[in-house]
């Protein structure tokens, strides 16, 4: 059974720090890893997904690697600002046998103080 | 519609009843789920439809829960006889065709349910 885990739970950082959020898995037999940022009262939003066959993706000021062999992901946050706060959740869509069932790890709740 | 809706956004009821949550994708798309949230935690798989077929129910609980999708848009999540421990965020995603690797699943608003 796919198991995520994310590190730091939580992180509170001063405005314009860079931050790297980890995320790892124990089945690295996976199709894609994505992103999601979770604000209060809201859906969870896509920020970037990682196929098996890449190695990064990138968005502005946030970069995504992913190394599958070792089961790791990570979430870099360039220049952090206040907005930048929220959850950010790592999900991982398994192989042949799980399906299009997305895995999620809990989150790391991320504040950035002004 | 411009995003995956959900409703209602909030359900407030008592132990024993029966509860209807409702699902309404992005249009066009064709694969649609249902995750359960608890509290401080990341959401789980309960099962997921492609067009009105539903392709994996591995993920829901117990015999209480159900779901359908009858003409493979709007999907409805029922829980009978709820009891405290349903209580949740329940959150619905579409995605335009499930499988492949570069599938994005987007995320609704969610249903906020407690069972007092």
């Amino acid at each position: 059974k796919q198991e995520v885990t994310q590190i730091p739970a939580a992180l509170s950082v001063p405005e314009g720090e860079n931050l790297v959020l980890n995320c790892s898995f124990t089945d690295s037999a996976i199709y894609n890893l994505q992103w999601f940022r979770q604000d209060p009262g809201k859906g969870l939003t896509s920020l970037l997904l990682i196929q098996s066959s890449q190695r990064e993706q990138t968005s502005g000021r946030l970069n995504a690697s992913l190394d599958k062999s070792s089961g790791r992901s990570t979430l870099y946050i360039a220049a952090s600002q206040p907005g930048d706060s929220a959850t950010y959740l790592c999900a991982v869509r398994g192989g042949e046998t799980s399906g299009s069932r997305l895995t999620f790890g809990e989150g790391t709740q991320l504040t950035v103080n002004p | 519609g411009a995003g995956v809706s959900q409703s209602p956004r909030y359900k407030v009821t008592k132990r024993g009843q029966d509860v209807a949550l409702r699902c309404d994708p992005i249009s066009g798309h064709v694969s649609l789920y249902w995750y359960r949230q608890a509290l401080g935690q990341g959401p789980e798989f309960l099962t997921y439809f492609n067009y009105e077929a539903q392709q994996d129910k591995s993920g829901l609980p117990n015999d209480r829960f159900s779901a359908e999708r009858p003409e493979g848009s709007i999907s409805t999540l029922t829980i009978q006889r709820t009891e405290q421990r349903d209580s949740a965020m329940y959150r619905c995603a579409s995605s335009l065709l499930a499988g492949g690797p570069g599938e994005t699943q987007y995320f609704g608003p969610g249903t906020r349910l407690l069972v007092l």
